[in-house]
């Protein structure tokens, strides 16, 4: 599965759209794009994922470049419950197994 | 729909013991992953069963076990428990195996080896 690269931290008012960036430029065609977050000490939350074309579900919207090197995850209107680490995942092939980097520490504020 | 479940919630053990851990996955799935989180090491994959049959395993100790049964629920088993084996212990199910499907966790485990 490619690496991925994160900011180690953001900040984003509250209200405001969040927009976390995650690099993977050795991805590979069949490989899928997956963001997770976890919020303290709670198992992590699936929060989307998308192979080339942008995708958007109730909680966030996806946004992979035409090169498919680097992506965005977009929190339209960010809320305090927002705070949480956000993993960006790059897996392909027919094994679940999941690989956390460190991730990227959103912090919401007033 | 139930989300994952994880039993117990808490645990507390002593050097040397074992501990089983449960985990029910969401109705239909039929892969279940394990995962350590740890403060030194971050999230790690230990293994993942699907239809039964462990498919993947993470680079963990042979006192690390599991298996999963015909209704997809799963059990991991840590054998001779250490000090560094207290961490939270996270199991995520799937309808499938591997790409594109997505994984959902389950509240975790925390595990106290003392």
């Amino acid at each position: 599965d490619a690496k991925t690269t994160q900011p180690p931290s953001m900040d984003c008012a509250e209200g405001r759209a969040a927009n976390l960036p995650c690099n993977h430029s050795t991805i590979s065609g069949n490989e899928y794009v997956y963001w997770y977050r976890q919020i303290h000490s709670q198992g992590p939350q699936y929060i989307i994922h998308g192979l080339k074309n942008n995708e958007t579900n109730e909680m966030a919207s996806l946004i992979i470049t035409e090169d498919r090197k680097s992506s965005t995850l977009i929190l339209p209107h960010a809320t305090l419950r927002d705070t949480a680490v956000y993993y960006c995942i790059v897996k392909g092939g027919t094994a679940s197994k999941l690989t956390f980097g460190t991730g990227t520490r959103l912090q919401v504020t007033l | 729909k139930a989300g994952v479940t994880q039993t117990p919630r808490y645990l507390i053990k002593t050097r040397g013991q074992q501990v089983t851990l449960s985990c029910s996955p969401i109705s239909g799935h039929r892969s279940v992953s394990w995962y350590q989180q740890t403060p030194g090491q971050g999230l790690q994959f230990l293994f993942e069963y699907f239809s039964e049959t462990q498919r993947n395993k993470g680079n963990f100790p042979g006192r690390f076990s599991g298996r999963q049964f015909s209704n997809s629920r799963s059990e991991m088993n840590v054998s001779t428990l250490e000090l560094g084996d207290s961490a939270l212990y996270l199991c995520a199910s799937s309808m499938g195996t591997g790409s594109p499907y997505e994984q959902y966790f389950g509240p975790g485990t925390r595990l106290t080896v003392t």
